[in-house]
């Protein structure tokens, strides 16, 4: 069965730091992997999402992920982080093969000071 | 703009008390899901529909049922709310089938207080 590790349940940074948020898959092939940012009281919204065309995979509000297949990972970074960044943070992943649901991780909640 | 609408935002409810949550969606999507979120959790799938091919999560409470009766509406009821079920529920479409990448579109979710 796939699944999620997301590294470190909160992240504090301060404003124009760089944002690195850890997530680790298990799947015995290369899965479909995404990004979801939520904000308080609010659905969720997609950041980007590796599909295998690129490794690198570059999203919306200036975050980007690289996939690496020898680490199993796909973290996600912001070279400056600002205060509108301040959310939770989705990883998920899902399969090729027939009806493959998101499987979530636990979430990362990033914190930004001024 | 192509959206997922969620009525109501809040909803409070008495234990006990049947409720229903309504989603509706102007994407023309074919499959529609319901999550429960719970305080600090991830999102947990209860079903989800494809067009009118319903299916059931297999740890889903039978308290909770789900209509789907065109393709831009579908409603989650919960028959018999107890105080475990307050959580925010989340809506959410996908063109087809996940089984190519493709994203969910998430609704702004309807939260549930159970008094």
């Amino acid at each position: 069965a796939q699944s999620v590790t997301q590294l470190g349940s909160h992240v504090s940074v301060s404003e124009g730091a760089l944002v690195l948020l850890r997530c680790n898959y298990s799947s015995s092939v290369p899965p479909y992997l995404f990004w979801y940012v939520q904000y308080p009281n609010q659905g969720l919204q997609l950041l980007l999402k590796y599909t295998s065309a690129a490794t690198l995979v570059k999203g919306i509000n200036g975050f980007e992920a690289e996939f690496k297949k020898s680490e199993t990972s796909f973290h996600l970074t912001k070279p400056s982080a600002h205060m509108s960044d301040a959310a939770e943070y989705f990883c998920a992943v899902s399969g090729y093969t027939g009806f493959q649901k998101l499987v979530f991780g636990t979430g990362t909640r990033l914190l930004v000071s001024p | 703009d192509a959206m997922v609408i969620q009525n109501p935002r809040y909803q409070v409810t008495q234990f006990g008390k049947p409720v229903t949550l309504s989603c509706s969606q102007t994407l023309n999507h074919n499959v529609m899901y319901w999550y429960q979120q719970k305080s600090s959790q991830a999102p947990k799938l209860l079903f989800h529909y494809y067009d009118k091919d319903f299916n059931n999560e297999a740890d889903t409470p039978d308290n909770f049922q789900s209509r789907r009766p065109n393709t831009s509406f579908c409603f989650l009821d919960i028959r018999s709310p107890g105080l475990g079920d307050a959580a925010m529920y989340l809506c959410a479409t996908s063109r087809d089938l996940p089984t190519g990448g493709d994203e969910q579109f998430f609704g702004p979710g309807t939260r549930l207080t159970v008094l």
